[in-house]
């Protein structure tokens, strides 16, 4: 089946620093990445579309040059936070879509300190 | 963004008990899809419904696609300890090239042993 790989599962980080999430579709060619960001005990907010060879598309209320995202190539999707605080701590989970649906990938535990 | 419906919140159940959710939306979707999440972890794939009134199985999982495509509930029977999670219903709305994914509140299942 697709499997969808995102790195790291866990960082913790200082305040100030930038930080860079990886979403690789291991098996099959996403030509639409998707990241999403989710606080504790709530649904996940699409943050940004974006697909391969073009700029991503940004949901109103997120910060294109705070979360930068490139989608280089057919099978990867990175999103960098960009000088992060401590409200920028969250679950980012990232989805691919190629063949017959959306696959996501694990998440990535970000911590701001 | 926009978010869908679902309920409920939260239930609390004893193992073999069987168990059922719904979404409901003030608009119409194509698609309905039924996912799980662990804690720590991405949503996983349960059920995809692609029709207005399909009934799909999923081992003793069952879900429903809405006739006004507006809805859809999703039914566990028999539960075991490892149902334990975090379910999701989510949906693709109309629109050639639409790829974007809303999705629900969620719903927390908890076995009571």
């Amino acid at each position: 089946g697709a499997v969808v790989s995102q790195h790291p599962s866990r960082v913790i980080c200082k305040s100030g620093t930038s930080v860079k999430i990886e979403c690789r579709s291991l098996d099959f060619q996403a030509t639409t990445m998707f990241w999403y960001r989710q606080f504790p005990k709530q649904s996940l907010m699409l943050m940004a579309t974006s697909n391969e060879g073009s700029k991503a598309t940004y949901e109103q209320g997120v910060e294109k040059d705070k979360f930068l995202i490139n989608h280089a190539s057919l099978t990867l999707s990175t999103l960098t936070v960009t000088s992060a605080h401590p409200e920028d701590s969250s679950f980012y989970i990232c989805s691919a879509r190629g063949g017959t649906g959306n696959t996501f990938g694990s998440g990535t535990r970000l911590t701001v300190v | 963004g926009q978010q869908l419906n679902q309920s409920p919140q939260s239930m609390f159940i004893q193992e073999g008990e069987d168990v059922s959710m719904n979404c409901t939306s003030s608009s119409i979707f194509n698609t309905w899809l039924w996912y799980k999440q662990d804690p720590g972890e991405g949503p996983v794939l349960l059920i995809a419904l692609y029709k207005a009134g399909e009934l799909t199985s999923n081992g003793r999982l069952t879900a429903q696609f809405g006739i006004t495509r507006k809805d859809s509930f999703l039914n566990i029977s028999a539960s075991i300890p490892s149902d334990v999670g975090i379910y999701f219903c989510a949906g693709r709305p109309p629109g050639f090239g639409n790829e974007k994914l809303t999705f629900g509140t969620g719903t927390r299942l908890t076995i009571i042993p």
